[in-house]
């Protein structure tokens, strides 16, 4: 069975700076994606930004962007100029392609990132 | 397009009553997920619908648990005979199939559950 971890807990940046979040996984699938999503104090989960992993190409989305090393099986999320609508829990969630075309994810245990005026 | 919607937003109960959550997916989307999610933790799958039929069960949904979708549109989670260990946050989400790669799931607000 796939595993997704993130071990940083929390994290805080300040408002303008760049952070860096933390993902890991394991597998033994070849071909497999990776997301991002956040939850805001709303509760809604909302898909932040995603990677297929045959594409070598980091997945970019305007001040998102992921830094995906597939030997490594890791997949970090960078923020740029950070704003305070940022501020949510952030989680790294892993599909895959082999248990049917259904979209189940597997979820890591997620990072509140603060975000200081 | 109103997004995912479920209902009620927050339910509290005592421990061996029954409770039954209700989703409303967007519209146009065939595919419906329960997932459950306890504090400090990722949500975690529960279930899956294509249209009316049930395709996957994990083993977390115990006897107890029971998902519906009737007619392929809204869904229903009931729980009977509720255990302080099935507080929890119980989140729907939907999905178009048929988009391959470009598929995006959708989730709603989620109901909060707590069994005192």
């Amino acid at each position: 069975a796939q595993t997704v971890t993130q071990s940083q807990p929390e994290m805080s940046v300040q408002e303008a700076e760049t952070v860096t979040l933390s993902c890991t996984y394991d597998t033994s699938e070849s071909d497999y994606y990776l997301f991002w999503y956040k939850q805001p104090p709303s509760r809604q989960m909302i898909l932040v930004i995603r990677q297929e992993a045959y594409k070598q190409q980091n997945a970019t989305e305007n001040r998102f962007s992921v830094n995906f090393q597939k030997a490594a099986k890791s997949f970090s999320l960078k923020i740029s100029d950070s704003q305070l609508g940022d501020a949510a829990m952030y989680f790294c969630a892993y599909r895959s392609p082999s248990g049917g075309s259904n979209y189940k994810l597997t979820f890591g245990k997620g990072t509140l990132l603060t975000v200081n005026p | 397009d109103t997004g995912v919607s479920q209902d009620p937003r927050h339910k509290i109960t005592k421990r061996g009553q029954n409770v039954t959550f209700r989703c409303d997916p967007i519209s146009e989307h065939n595919r419906l997920y329960w997932y459950r999610q306890t504090l400090g933790q990722g949500p975690e799958f529960l279930t899956y619908f294509q249209n009316e039929a049930q395709l996957e069960k994990s083993r977390l949904l115990s006897d107890r648990f029971s998902a519906e979708r009737p007619k392929g549109s809204f869904s229903t989670l009931e729980i009977q005979r509720t255990e302080q260990g099935d507080s929890a946050m119980y989140l729907c989400a939907s999905s178009l199939a048929g988009l391959g790669v470009n598929e995006k799931l959708f989730f709603g607000s989620g109901t909060q559950l707590s069994v005192l």
